[in-house]
């Protein structure tokens, strides 16, 4: 069906490493995406977005890197510490229905000392 | 600036009790938004509001759910009676967006259900 997909549910990563968080979407029509992080107990926090005329994007520790041709996203961070430890979410603007967007399940990722 | 404030932020109810949740979504954003999400799940929508019109409740269990933003500011959401399975995490979000245009959506810390 059309929907978000992730390729790990977990990653784990030493203290100051890269992480590299994966998603696979299918819908073609999606032309919005956003990366939330979620710790235990909060609400998704957002930290980057990206739109489909783009193919990468920078922010603070964090990358975005969109590949419309086999439909894949991933948020790497840099130099991972242990804040970073939270459940990663990617979100696609559903093209039938702007403003609606679908998650995938998350990635877990946890940061080791 | 103030986020988008929730309340309660937990909630025990038996079953077949009225549960009701609010939302006040950032100051300026039009669009608001409640969501549901399941252990271990990504949020699902339940309805969509641009200002005071719900533009989309298609996902939305009408027999016992309903929601309401009578001035296009605050909203509140309703189950009316809960049943077992509406244990979960609501989630409120807000967005400067509105349909054909593209924003962040910002979320609340979530009303924690859980049905006895």
């Amino acid at each position: 069906g059309e929907s978000v997909g992730l390729h790990l549910p977990t990653l784990s990563v030493q203290e100051g490493d890269n992480s590299i968080i994966n998603c696979a979407y299918s819908n073609s029509a999606s032309d919005y995406f956003i990366w939330y992080k979620q710790e235990s107990g909060k609400g998704p926090q957002f930290i980057i977005d990206i739109r489909s005329n783009m193919d990468k994007r920078q922010g603070q520790r964090v990358t975005v890197l969109l590949n419309k041709t086999v439909k894949h996203l991933s948020l790497q961070i840099a130099a991972t510490q242990p804040g970073d430890s939270a459940v990663y979410f990617c979100a696609e603007n559903y093209g039938g229905s702007q403003g609606n967007l679908i998650f995938g399940k998350g990635t877990k990722l946890s940061v080791k000392p | 600036e103030a986020g988008v404030v929730q309340s309660p932020r937990y909630k025990i109810i038996e079953k077949k009790q009225p549960v009701a949740f609010w939302c006040n979504p950032i100051s300026g954003h039009n669009t608001l938004y409640w969501y549901r999400q399941n252990l271990g799940q990504g949020p699902e929508l339940l309805i969509r509001y641009e200002n005071e019109e719900a533009v989309d409740d298609s996902q939305l269990p009408k027999d016992r759910f309903s929601a309401e933003r009578l001035k296009g500011v605050d909203s509140t959401l309703k189950i009316q009676p809960a049943e077992l399975g509406d244990s979960a995490v609501y989630l409120c979000a807000s967005s400067m967006g509105t349909s054909g245009t593209e924003a962040p959506q910002y979320f609340g810390p979530g009303t924690r259900l859980l049905v006895l």
